[in-house]
């Protein structure tokens, strides 16, 4: 089976900029999302990549190398509010298309 | 409000009782998805819909989950004879393509 694999938790400063990484095997790769999730909240879409390359989306962006089955969050000028779990979730052929999640990882913004 | 919307937020029952939980996807979305969620894990796949049409569902699932969306619009997850193991977020996601978009969850405890 697939396995989406991101570091467990993550700390970072006020004001920073903090990189979450995502690797997923490569075979069958059609598509990686990226989820913020407050605790005890849902999940709310931040990001979605298809091709290589950055997308960026106010303080937030997301990279992709297929051929790498890599993928990472950067997240700058961090602020209280970011503190949450931030989900990767990757979409392979092989799965009938449906979302493979990671674990989730929990990023703690320290003043 | 649009979005989507999962009835009850909250659901203390016995083991052994039946449960049924309710998603009122995004009115335009023909895609609905529910998962279950545990504690610092991310989202399992339980089953998908495409309109009516249940056309995923999870090997993983047992025979006493059973859902349904008899007119493409509403979703039911129903659980029967519940085991504590069966204690998690709920989740239902509803979508138009790709990008899915999350309720707030329903959380169950089975004491």
């Amino acid at each position: 089976g697939q396995n989406i694999d991101q570091p467990t938790e993550m700390t970072a400063t006020e004001g920073a900029i903090v990189q979450i990484n995502c690797t997923y095997q490569t075979s069958g790769f059609n598509g990686l999302f990226w989820y913020q999730q407050h605790a005890g909240e849902a999940p709310t879409f931040l990001s979605y990549n298809v091709l290589d390359g950055l997308e960026e989306k106010g303080r937030f962006s997301s990279f992709l190398s297929r051929s790498k089955g890599y993928s990472y969050l950067l997240l700058k000028e961090l602020q209280m509010k970011d503190s949450a779990s931030y989900l990767c979730a990757v979409r392979f052929r092989d799965s009938n298309y449906q979302l493979i999640w990671g674990a989730g990882t929990k990023l703690i913004i320290k003043p | 409000d649009t979005g989507v919307s999962q009835n009850p937020r909250h659901k203390i029952t016995k083991r052994g009782q039946n449960v049924t939980f309710r998603c009122d996807p995004i009115s335009e979305h023909n895609r609905l998805y529910w998962y279950r969620q545990t504690l610092g894990q991310g989202p399992e796949f339980l089953t998908y819909f495409q309109n009516e049409a249940q056309l995923e569902k999870s090997r993983l699932l047992s025979d006493r989950f059973s859902a349904e969306r008899p007119k493409g619009s509403f979703s039911t997850l129903e659980i029967q004879r519940t085991e504590q193991g069966d204690s998690a977020m709920y989740l239902c996601a509803s979508a138009p393509t790709d990008t899915q978009y999350f309720g707030p969850g329903t959380r169950l405890t089975v004491l």
